[in-house]
């Protein structure tokens, strides 16, 4: 079946920090995957996404590869701040299936200190 | 208003209660779904309505129906709910193209239901 992992939170890191959180999906086929972010308080917006192998996605300084060979979809940012504390989810949509739910992973809470 | 709306964005009800969530989505998709999301869980898929018909319903209990009258306006209406059914309910739009195969979901803010 269809599966998102992400790693566990939460990610603690101080202001001008490198970002790395881990994602891995399990998929028949070629999903297309996504980043999610949620602020406090507020719904799920889309950070990035990708729709085929080795596509990047990228946004407000956040990439992400899609990476057939390893099934993961890591997201990075090369420094962090503040107001990137948030909760972040990967996600796939499976291939060939518009207008279905998408999986996604248990989130991750990354807090920035300053 | 733009986007994806959900009102109210705050609810306490009580178990004999009857309420409505109301969803309302200003991009012309054609797909709308309700999530659950409770602490230290996963978000659940609810229900899919793609062109107003229910094309999912994940196990739900029958205390939690749903109502599409047309293609921007979902409803999740409550009854007799449990305090384990608190938890930030979300809606999402998305647009189904036949033979486009990603699957973008725009979500609103959701609704924070208390129930005591």
């Amino acid at each position: 079946g269809n599966s998102v992992t992400q790693m566990e939170g939460p990610v603690t890191l101080s202001e001008e920090a490198f970002l790395t959180i881990n994602c891995t999906y399990t998929a028949t086929g070629y999903p297309s995957l996504f980043w999610y972010v949620q602020y406090p308080g507020e719904g799920l917006q889309l950070l990035l996404k990708a729709t085929k192998a080795d596509d990047k996605g990228s946004n407000k300084g956040f990439e992400a590869t899609y990476r057939k060979e390893t099934t993961s979809f890591h997201l990075e940012k090369g420094s962090v701040q503040v107001s990137d504390s948030a909760v972040y989810f990967c996600a796939l949509s499976p291939p060939n299936q518009a207008g279905t739910a998408l999986i996604f992973g248990k989130g991750t809470t990354l807090s920035v200190s300053s | 208003e733009t986007g994806v709306t959900q009102t109210p964005r705050h609810l306490v009800m009580g178990m004999t209660n009857k309420k409505s969530l109301k969803c309302e989505q200003h991009l012309g998709h054609n797909a709308m779904y309700w999530y659950k999301q409770s602490a230290k869980k996963p978000l659940e898929l609810m229900f899919v309505y793609n062109f107003k018909e229910q094309t999912e319903n994940n196990s739900v209990p029958s205390r939690f129906s749903p109502e599409c009258p047309n293609s921007s306006h979902l409803f999740l209406h409550l009854h007799t709910l449990q305090p384990e059914d608190s938890a930030l309910y979300l809606c999402a739009s998305s647009q189904e193209t036949s033979g486009i195969w990603y699957n973008e979901q725009f979500f609103g803010p959701g609704t924070r239901l208390t129930v005591l």
